[in-house]
């Protein structure tokens, strides 16, 4: 299994600021992902980071908007950039430890809860 | 690509009933299948996965799915549910370096 630890579990932010979500995992893994889950919605995934390359961003996301940083096989950050109340959501940090791109040992963190103002 | 649909949104039940839940997939690659649910105020917690072999997958807490590649279908089941199953099911299929969620479909277990 993965212990997955994601900084902050929840803030509160002002239209046009930025925020960075930090996720730690407690072994090294090559692929991570990075999700919204908006209120009362299923998850959508914005990015795949793994280390090593650029993140790959999934239709209707940008890098400009969710700057994404993988730094090595435990950590990885996701910016919200010049948010505004429509970023309020849940972002989860997920790690996929077989690394073989099927999510059979998929764990997700536990969520850092951001609200827009 | 892949994509998965929950026919349902929402399912009322009640408690000792039986209940299934619907998914289906499409994908240009093999695929695996997975059910997490999403208790209120919790996070994601895997119920069951298909990754090959028998068709039919038991999971945690009496629920199984039954994986049919004609019909492109995944769908969850549990014989009689508990008022403790009141959550958000998610559909998930993984293939192609990543894995995709259905919109979700809450089940809603009444007395």
């Amino acid at each position: 299994s993965a212990v997955i630890s994601q900084k902050p579990s929840r803030d509160i932010c002002q239209r046009g600021t930025s925020l960075t979500i930090q996720c730690q995992v407690d072994s090294q893994v090559t692929m991570m992902f990075w999700y919204r889950q908006q209120p009362g919605q299923s998850l959508t995934l914005i990015a795949t980071a793994n280390q090593g390359s650029e993140a790959t961003y999934e239709s209707g996301f940008v890098i400009d908007k969710f700057p994404i940083s993988r730094p090595n096989l435990t950590f990885s950050t996701l910016t919200v950039s010049n948010m505004s109340p429509e970023d309020s959501s849940i972002y989860l940090c997920s790690v996929d430890i077989e690394g073989g791109g099927f999510g059979e040992k998929l764990f997700f963190g536990s969520g850092t809860q951001l609200s827009v103002l | 690509a892949q994509s998965v649909t929950q026919l349902d949104s929402q399912v009322p039940v009640f408690e000792e009933a039986p209940v299934e839940l619907r998914c289906n997939y499409s994908s240009s690659v093999s695929v695996y299948l997975f059910w997490y649910v999403q208790y209120p105020n919790q996070g994601l917690q895997l119920l069951l996965k298909y990754l090959s072999g028998s068709t039919l997958v038991k999971g945690i807490n009496g629920f199984e799915a039954e994986f049919n590649k004609s019909q492109t279908s995944f769908h969850l089941r549990k014989p009689s549910v508990h008022i403790s199953d009141t959550a958000e099911y998610f559909c998930a299929v993984s293939g192609g370096f990543k894995t995709i969620f259905g919109a979700g479909t809450r089940l809603f277990v009444k007395a």
